[in-house]
């Protein structure tokens, strides 16, 4: 089955100590994008990748980290989570960059930061 | 910058009611159109898609018109269902970047 797989799906942890939320997906999916939910602002995008070995920042990028070693798979990190990151995080993936592809979204992962 | 600007929710409705989701749109260039469903507990789903004016995108009895002179795309379903209760996001995509930039959302609610 084509999907996005995130892990973990809930996750509570403390300020400071860091922290790797997964994400793989298996569609051969060369374009791969982070976004957090909070509630009254939507989804923002956090960090993109265009393909292999090419990250950028999104809108909120600060305090987060992105790496792509693999097609695959686009892990996120948080060196040092503060509460202000406490949010629902989705993974997403698209065939290629472009106008008219469309996103897969993962199921979300639900962070917060005491 | 960009941005998508749609109505408040939540949205109450009885099941075979009219529903309309309002949503309109601020981009440079020429963008593509979307609206995605969120069930409870679950990631974003595809709901309909419109990349160029005019195009009318449709699925599971959902509509929208890509309006290129109201820069608007407002979601509308003759008869709801109880099972179409969800988060409704209006969005758009421009340039290479691939950003989709997303509205705030919108409860939908339907009741027996």
């Amino acid at each position: 089955e084509a999907q996005v797989t995130q892990n973990p799906r809930y996750l509570i942890t403390v300020t400071g100590k860091k922290l790797t939320v997964t994400c793989s997906q298996n569609m051969n999916h060369e374009y791969m994008s982070w976004y957090r939910q909070d509630p009254g602002l939507g989804l923002r995008q956090i960090y993109y990748s265009m393909n292999v070995e090419v990250t950028d920042k999104g809108d909120v990028p600060e305090g987060y980290k992105v790496s792509r070693k693999e097609k695959r798979n686009f892990p996120l990190i948080l060196e040092s989570p503060s509460p202000n990151q406490t949010s629902l995080y989705f993974c997403a993936s698209s065939p290629r960059g472009g106008m008219k592809t469309e996103a897969f979204f993962g199921q979300g992962t639900r962070l917060t930061v005491v | 910058g960009d941005s998508v600007t749609q109505m408040e929710g939540p949205v109450t409705l009885s099941e075979e009611a009219f529903l309309t989701i309002n949503c309109t749109y601020t981009a440079t260039g020429y963008p593509s159109l979307f609206w995605y469903v969120q069930y409870p507990g679950e990631g974003l789903q595809l709901l309909l898609k419109a990349t160029k004016a005019d195009d009318k995108g449709s699925n599971k009895g959902f509509e929208a018109t890509y309006r290129k002179e109201t820069t608007s795309f407002h979601l509308e379903k003759g008869s709801v269902q109880v099972s179409d209760s969800a988060v409704y996001f209006c969005a758009l995509l421009t340039g290479t970047a691939s950003k989709l930039t997303f509205g705030t959302g919108t409860r939908l609610q339907v009741t027996l």
